[in-house]
């Protein structure tokens, strides 16, 4: 089944303490993007990668780190979270070549940072 | 730069009614897609219709129809004969040609009984 995996779902965790939030997907998708979403604010995009060793900031990238050493993967990393990054984020991934193909999403992972 | 605009962050209609939820976009691409995504109280982002820009009929899916005035840059989602299911977040959003997604900022859409 074609899916984009994110891990964890639900976490709390603390202030400072450094935390990865994987991603992968099965799909061969050059692209792959993270959003986070706050109420009232839809979607905000933090990084997103074209291909392999290709990243990008988005609008909101301050306080996060991303990597794509391989095409499947597509972390996320909040070096020192701060209660301001408590969010639901989303994973999403995406073929590249035309403008017609649609972007497939995770199924969110809750954060809350105290 | 892209950019999506979706002027109605909530909706209200009755159910079995039909309802227009407005998009309209920028850019100078002239090769680009137009999505819907609706976003249940569950939270799951769901994929709901595209359209690309050289299409020269209005995309149609099931209850999902999307009103495409290109010269207008407008990208309507209309969704017939409502149902209380519908009630979600709607996004709309933007790819031109082999680049980043856009995402506008979402319309809540309440179904009355």
């Amino acid at each position: 089944e074609a899916q984009v995996t994110q891990n964890p779902r639900y976490l709390i965790t603390v202030t400072g303490k450094k935390l990865t939030v994987t991603c992968s997907q099965n799909m061969n998708h050059e692209y792959m993007s993270w959003y986070r979403q706050d109420p009232g604010l839809g979607l905000r995009q933090i990084y997103y990668s074209m291909n392999v060793e290709v990243t990008d900031k988005g609008d909101v990238p301050e306080g996060y780190k991303v990597s794509r050493k391989e095409k499947r993967n597509f972390p996320l990393i909040l070096e020192s979270p701060s209660p301001n990054q408590t969010s639901l984020y989303f994973c999403a991934s995406s073929r590249v070549g035309g403008s017609g193909n649609t972007i497939y999403f995770g199924e969110g992972s809750w954060l809350t940072v105290v | 730069a892209q950019k999506i605009t979706q002027t109605q962050p909530g909706m209200f209609v009755q159910e079995k009614e039909a309802v227009t939820l407005d998009c309209t976009y920028d850019t100078s691409d002239p090769s680009y897609g137009l999505f819907w995504y609706k976003q249940p109280s569950s939270g799951e982002m769901i994929f709901l219709i595209y359209q690309g820009s050289y299409d020269q009929q209005n995309a149609t899916e099931g209850r999902y129809s999307l009103n495409f005035q290109k010269a207008r840059k407008s990208a309507n989602l209309v969704i017939s004969a409502s149902q209380l299911g519908d009630s979600a977040m709607y996004f709309c959003a933007m790819r031109e040609y082999g680049q980043n997604f856009v995402f506008g900022p979402g319309t809540r859409l309440s179904v009355l009984p």
